[in-house]
């Protein structure tokens, strides 16, 4: 059974630094991984999304990056603004047949101090 | 983008009663409508996949009895928590894909389920 683990639960960061976001997973054999941002009263908003076959994906002052192997994905969120201040979600999908399920992670809610 | 309309937001009801949920996809057909919900400081967990036309497949653990799902049209799937009890209390969200194959998923709102 899929497990994903995100560490830390909450991260509070100044305004402006950089910080890295983890996720680990136990099943290697995925077909692709994802990282959501996830505001207070509101859905999930895709933001990155790494194929099994991929190391990296950027978009903005985003990049997450994956290390199937390792069962490891890092998010990376450059000059941190009060707006990235979210819960961020990793969740994996499985490529076994019959398992393309998401799995998600607790998530890190982020706080960034003006 | 494609956008998922869920509704109500948030509910209260008292113990026994049952709950609608309803979403709807509002520029495109979701052939595919997945239910999460999310128990507080845990993982979101799939409850049941819904397919328009056809019965819902419910993850394991999941009593198909008490969390009825319908997916009657392309573009609406609703959930209803039948007597609902105070540990039912949850945060209820779907998704679904833009199209067949797709492996991106847009998601709803969100519903706070609060049961007396």
């Amino acid at each position: 059974k899929q497990e994903v683990t995100q560490i830390p639960a909450a991260l509070s960061v100044p305004e402006g630094e950089n910080l890295v976001l983890n996720c680990s997973f136990t099943d290697s054999a995925i077909y692709n991984l994802q990282w959501f941002r996830q505001d207070p009263g509101k859905g999930l908003t895709s933001l990155l999304l790494i194929q099994s076959s991929q190391r990296e994906q950027t978009s903005g002052r985003l990049n997450a990056s994956l290390d199937k192997s390792s069962g490891r994905s890092t998010l990376y969120i450059a000059a941190s603004q009060p707006g990235d201040s979210a819960t961020y979600l990793c969740a994996v999908r499985g490529s076994n047949f019959g398992n393309e399920k998401l799995t998600f992670g607790t998530g890190t809610r982020l706080t960034i101090i003006p | 983008g494609a956008v998922v309309s869920q509704h109500p937001s948030w509910v209260i009801c008292k113990s026994g009663t049952s709950v609608k949920i309803e979403c709807r996809s509002l520029d495109f057909q979701a052939t595919t409508m997945f239910w999460y919900r999310q128990f507080p400081k845990q993982s979101l967990m799939l409850m049941a996949t819904s397919n328009e036309g056809s019965k819902a497949t419910y993850e394991q653990g999941v009593e198909k009895d008490k969390f009825l799902i319908n997916h009657a049209s392309l573009t609406l799937s609703t959930l209803t928590v039948t007597s609902a009890h105070p540990e039912d209390s949850s945060f209820y969200i779907c998704s679904a894909p833009p199209r067949r194959g797709s492996e991106k998923l847009f998601f709803g709102s969100g519903t706070q389920l609060s049961v007396l």
